[in-house]
């Protein structure tokens, strides 16, 4: 089955500074990546997702990057905000397949 | 519209004793997955319905089951309770190739 690997498992950053957080996945069928995050208390929430057939997407601060040769994708956040704190995590599936294999995730912190 | 609610949000059990969780998917969602979330073992896949059916199920023992209604709420059975079923559990609605929505989740402790 798939296997997704997440480094780093902590990360923090000075605000206004950026983020990056990197995946890795087994399974060369998976085509659809999403990222979410997870604040303290709460359900995880997408913020951005990519499918295979793009190498990139952008959404304001946040981006997704993909190489499906290395099978790995990447989530970069810009200009960092208090806000961002919170644990994110990465996932892969086949698209229309409901089962999202995770990441291990990431809490970010932000500094001020 | 409203989001994927969960209840109870908290739950405490004995080892030995069953429980049923409950989950109502976005309105027009189809699909409802169900995820358990450890600190060890990080967020896992259980069971997915859609129409009813139980499409998709993960590497979890019979204990862990299911049911989806025709409304498309669902719920997860978990009987004879371990210890290590203390978990965060988290439902999520979609429909067919559609992002999933997680709603916050039911937090259960066994003693």
């Amino acid at each position: 089955g798939e296997n997704v690997e997440q480094h780093p498992s902590t990360l923090s950053v000075q605000e206004g500074d950026s983020a990056v957080i990197k995946c890795t996945y087994s399974d060369s069928a998976s085509n659809y990546f999403p990222w979410y995050k997870q604040e303290l208390g709460k359900g995880p929430q997408l913020i951005i997702d990519i499918r295979s057939n793009v190498g990139e997407k952008k959404d304001q601060r946040i981006a997704v990057t993909l190489n499906k040769t290395a099978k790995h994708f990447s989530l970069h956040i810009t200009e960092t905000q208090p806000e961002d704190s919170a644990v994110y995590f990465c996932a892969a599936s086949i698209f229309g397949n409901e089962k999202l294999t995770f990441g291990t995730g990431t809490r970010l912190t932000i500094i001020p | 519209k409203a989001g994927v609610t969960q209840t109870p949000r908290y739950l405490i059990k004995t080892r030995g004793q069953q429980v049923t969780l409950s989950c109502s998917p976005i309105s027009g969602h189809r699909s409802v997955s169900w995820y358990q979330q450890t600190p060890g073992q990080g967020l896992q896949f259980l069971f997915e319905y859609f129409s009813e059916t139980q499409r998709n199920k993960g590497n979890f023992p019979g204990r862990f089951s299911g049911r989806q209604f025709s409304n498309s709420r669902s719920e997860m059975n978990v009987s004879t309770l371990e210890l290590g079923d203390s978990a965060l559990y988290l439902c999520a609605s979609s429909n067919p190739q559609e992002t999933q929505y997680f709603g916050p989740g039911t937090r259960l402790l066994v003693l």
